[in-house]
């Protein structure tokens, strides 16, 4: 299997505009994770689905942050409009519902000028 | 709630040194402990686990012990190597498997090993 996959690795925005970061999650897990990383306040849990639908999104920073998971096997975080603050990296993880591991995407690098 | 509390970082050791990385928790109920490993510019990646007391997880010469009297699972490896410099994540779950999520991830400590 070819591991979580996350694309861009890389976004470069200016401020205002709106970023799409995708997820294509392990085929058959059954939980996707959306995760959020910066020095100042580390790795922080933004939102979390199970079968595709969103179970909690406490961990949203704000409104102008939205997720979707369409089908299985695909999943979007949405920002609109970006903020300087919202430079960060965002790392995508699944796993199955039996085990508590979960396997990271390699992250996209979000920097909002 | 929940918490995980790592030792603050960087820790920089040389080559071939003994490497602790100190980490405790609390938890309401009876957690299983992880590390993870993250390096530079890849997510995070599972080193190791122990899903009870008393249980030892291991990996790469990495080792881990759960010790439910002192709520602490310390990361301890003999002999570190430059391929070794890495953030470590300490983590606690206290859901049973299938259950909705309850990972709860420590600040990560940054290991750098010198040749």
């Amino acid at each position: 299997d070819a591991g979580v996959i996350q694309s861009p690795r890389h976004e470069v925005t200016e401020m205002g505009q709106e970023v799409t970061l995708r997820c294509k999650p392990i085929s058959g897990h059954d939980y996707l994770f959306w995760y959020r990383q910066t020095m100042m306040r580390g790795l922080e849990l933004l939102i979390y689905f199970n079968n595709n639908v969103p179970i909690d999104d406490s961990g949203m920073p704000e409104d102008r942050f939205s997720a979707k998971m369409p089908n299985a096997s695909f999943s979007t975080l949405k920002i609109q409009p970006s903020e300087p603050r919202d430079s960060a990296v965002y790392f995508c993880a699944s796993r199955t519902n039996w085990d508590r591991e979960r396997y990271f995407g390699a992250g996209t690098r979000l920097s909002v000028l | 709630g929940d918490s995980v509390t790592q030792m603050e970082g960087p820790v920089t050791l040389s080559e071939e040194a003994f490497l602790t990385i100190n980490c405790t928790y609390t938890a309401t109920g009876y957690p299983s402990l992880f590390w993870y490993v993250q390096y530079p510019g890849e997510g995070l990646q599972l080193l190791l686990k122990a899903t009870k007391a008393d249980d030892k997880g291991s990996n790469k010469g990495f080792e881990a012990t759960y010790r439910k009297e002192t709520t602490s699972f310390h990361l301890e490896k003999g002999s570190v190597q430059v391929s070794d410099s890495a953030v470590y994540f300490c983590a606690l779950s206290d859901q049973a498997g299938g259950g909705a999520d309850g990972l709860t991830f420590g600040k990560g400590t940054h290991l750098i090993i010198q040749p």
